[in-house]
């Protein structure tokens, strides 16, 4: 089956500094890559995906890209800001489930 | 939309007892999953289901049933609780073909003495 593995495990940045997740996956089946944003005691909410035909995607401040050939792929946040503090998921999708990363914890200091 | 609702939020159980966590989805979405959140270890899937009347297990399925008797609900049974079933658990569901975007539940914390 499918096996993801997300760096760094946890990361510390200044306000304003980018921040960088990485993920890999195994399964060449797998299309669909979401990242999910997991703040303390609340449920996973996607903050961006990207399918397996597009290398890169952008909104506002997130923005994640895809290399199907290594399969790795790799969420960016710029200008961070307090509120991006949270644990970051990223899930590779095989067309019937998902299978999650171990998580990022972001800290934002200020 | 209510979206995905799960109950309860929080329950205690003693080991050996039995329960059943609820999920429901008002979206029409044809996939459901349950997953466990456990430290540092990620959303792990416990079973999920393509469609009414159909389910199959996951990366930890032991210790836990499922039904999908109608598209809207996914219920998780314990069967005999245990310590190791200590986590927080999250339902999930989503539209599936060409549409995966997964919605999920505000989860049920749930500890086994």
């Amino acid at each position: 089956g499918e096996n993801v593995e997300q760096h760094p495990s946890t990361l510390s940045v200044q306000e304003g500094d980018s921040a960088v997740i990485k993920c890999t996956y195994s399964d060449s089946a797998s299309n669909y890559f979401p990242w999910y944003k997991q703040e303390l005691g609340k449920r996973p909410q996607l903050i961006i995906d990207i399918r397996s035909n597009v290398g890169e995607k952008k909104d506002q401040r997130i923005a994640v890209t895809l290399n199907k050939t290594a399969k790795h792929f790799s969420l960016h946040i710029t200008e961070t800001q307090p509120e991006d503090s949270a644990v970051y998921f990223c899930a590779a999708n095989d067309g019937n489930q998902f299978y999650f990363g171990t998580g990022t914890s972001l800290t934002v200091i200020p | 939309n209510a979206g995905v609702t799960q109950t309860p939020k929080f329950q205690v159980l003693k080991t050996g007892q039995s329960m059943t966590l609820q999920c429901a989805q008002d979206m029409n979405h044809e996939y459901m999953s349950w997953y466990r959140q456990d430290p540092g270890m990620g959303l792990r899937l416990i079973h999920y289901s393509v469609g009414a009347g159909i389910t199959d297990q996951g990366e930890v399925p032991n210790g836990y049933n499922v039904s999908r008797s109608t598209t809207e609900d996914f219920p998780l049974r314990l069967l005999s609780a245990a310590p190791s079933q200590t986590s927080v658990y999250f339902c999930a569901s989503s539209y599936g073909t060409d549409n995966y975007e997964a919605f999920f539940g505000q989860g049920t914390r749930l500890t086994v003495v």
